[in-house]
């Protein structure tokens, strides 16, 4: 059973546009979740989280969103670089010292 | 320079053979994690340990074991028991009081054949 899904495998987006990775959970157990970076052949880099009790957290160019009624969170970014292709993977953790992870999303930011 | 090392990057195996992959860490963490990605899917857990000398299953365990005798130290052996084995395998490592905020190594792709 997926306790934290990402429906989208892929999603090409134009440079300085904004790019939109969704996350769904079915856990409401769930009280923080991370989004991580991962190129190819490389271990994944955290990039950003947000806690249960926010429903926003930005950092720079990378902003979640988090709305706990529909179990669902997003992560934009804004504008878009080529740099930032690679794969996004959600994760959510409810205090079990285990972190779920998603299926992942590959991000492409084509010029 | 703190972090995690994984080697080898590549290792090459028969089937029927154990592997032991290398996992260590100098961030002086207490937590350290196996992981197995497969295309297509996310990173799911084999083990992890939370103190030296203790660890536990994760949700693929089966095929797999592990030691954690040093702090710093945390292999993971690959048994021939394990029915598919080729994979990249990521090891990470977290505060105990910050265990969802986890730090990965660079990967170890394991091809069996």
């Amino acid at each position: 059973d997926q306790q934290v899904k990402q429906n989208s495998p892929s999603l090409s987006v134009q440079e300085g546009r904004i790019s939109i990775l969704n996350c769904d959970y079915t856990n409401s157990m769930f009280d923080y979740f991370l989004w991580y970076k991962k190129y190819p052949a490389e271990g994944p880099t955290f990039l950003i989280s947000i806690s249960s009790i926010k429903d926003k957290n930005e950092d720079g160019r990378f902003t979640v969103f988090l709305n706990k009624s529909a179990k669902h969170l997003s992560l934009h970014i804004v504008p878009s670089q080529p740099g930032d292709s690679a794969v996004y993977f959600c994760a959510a953790y409810n205090n079990t010292d285990k972190l779920i992870f998603g299926t992942g999303t590959r991000l492409q930011v084509f010029p | 320079d703190g972090g995690i090392t994984q080697s080898p990057k590549y290792l090459f195996r028969k089937e029927g053979q154990n592997v032991t992959l290398s996992c260590e860490q100098n961030l002086n963490h207490d937590a350290m994690y196996w992981y197995r990605q497969d295309p297509g899917q996310g990173l799911r857990l084999i083990y992890y340990s939370q103190i030296v000398n203790d660890f536990q299953k994760g949700d693929i365990a089966e095929g797999y074991s592990v030691s954690r005798e040093k702090k710093e130290s945390f292999p993971l052996t690959v048994t021939s028991a394990q029915k598919n084995p080729t994979a990249f395998y990521l090891c990470a490592s977290s505060m105990i009081t910050e265990s969802y905020e986890q730090y990965f190594g660079p990967g170890t792709r394991l091809t069996v054949t």
